[in-house]
């Protein structure tokens, strides 16, 4: 079975500065989706950014990028700029490729992130 | 994008009764729907994924019994808790995804059982 850790329950940074949430997981498959969720206070999921795992290409979204170390498997995602709307708590999650899955996530438990003025 | 709903965002009943938590894929057809539950600070939990047509497939150690899944349609998915007591109080957070793509994922349910 898959499993998805991240070992820093809460994270804090200051306004503008740069972040880097971890997360590793364990997986015997070689294709697979890597995702983080950010849910703030409205504990609205929502999708940061994605990867798959066939792509040697770390994926990046505007200030949210990811460091996808595939043989380590290691996948952190590092904010740049903080502003206080990242303010939440962070997701990883990993999807098998394989459809016999049903294309269920597998969450870590999450980093609470604060965001200092 | 596609957007997920769920009806109600927040809910209060007496215990022993049942409630209906609605999830509705607005702009697309779900095949998979899928029910989670979560606790303050902590990571979902999924309770079940249902495909349209079929019946729910639960998790280890969710009691099919008091969380009744139906998804009748594509665009529709209900959960029902039957005879809810104070420890089935939680949020519970329905997603939607069709064919192999990512899980989108409604605003959530406050559940209280008083």
């Amino acid at each position: 079975a898959q499993t998805v850790t991240q070992s820093q329950p809460e994270m804090s940074v200051q306004e503008a500065e740069t972040v880097t949430l971890s997360c590793t997981y364990d997986t015997s498959e070689s294709d697979y989706y890597l995702f983080w969720y950010k849910q703030p206070p409205s504990r609205q999921m929502i999708l940061v950014i994605r990867q798959e795992a066939y792509k040697q290409q770390n994926a990046t979204e505007n200030r949210f990028s990811v460091n996808f170390q595939k043989a380590a498997k290691s996948f952190s995602l590092k904010i740049s700029d903080s502003q206080l709307g990242d303010a939440a708590m962070y997701f990883c999650a990993y999807r098998s490729a394989s459809q016999k899955y049903g294309n269920k996530l597998v969450f870590g438990a999450g980093t609470i992130l604060r965001v200092k003025s | 994008g596609a957007v997920v709903s769920q009806h109600p965002s927040w809910v209060i009943c007496k215990s022993g009764t049942s409630v209906k938590i609605e999830c509705r894929s607005l702009d697309f057809q779900a095949t998979t729907m899928f029910w989670y539950r979560q606790f303050p600070k902590q990571s979902l939990m999924l309770m079940a994924t249902s495909n349209e047509g079929s019946k729910a497939t639960y998790e280890q150690g969710v009691e099919k019994d008091k969380f009744l899944i139906n998804h009748a349609s594509l665009t529709l998915s209900t959960l029902t808790v039957t005879s809810a007591h104070p420890e089935d109080s939680s949020f519970y957070i329905c997603s939607a995804s069709w064919g192999a793509r990512e899980q989108y994922f409604g605003p959530g349910t406050r559940l209280t059982v008083t």
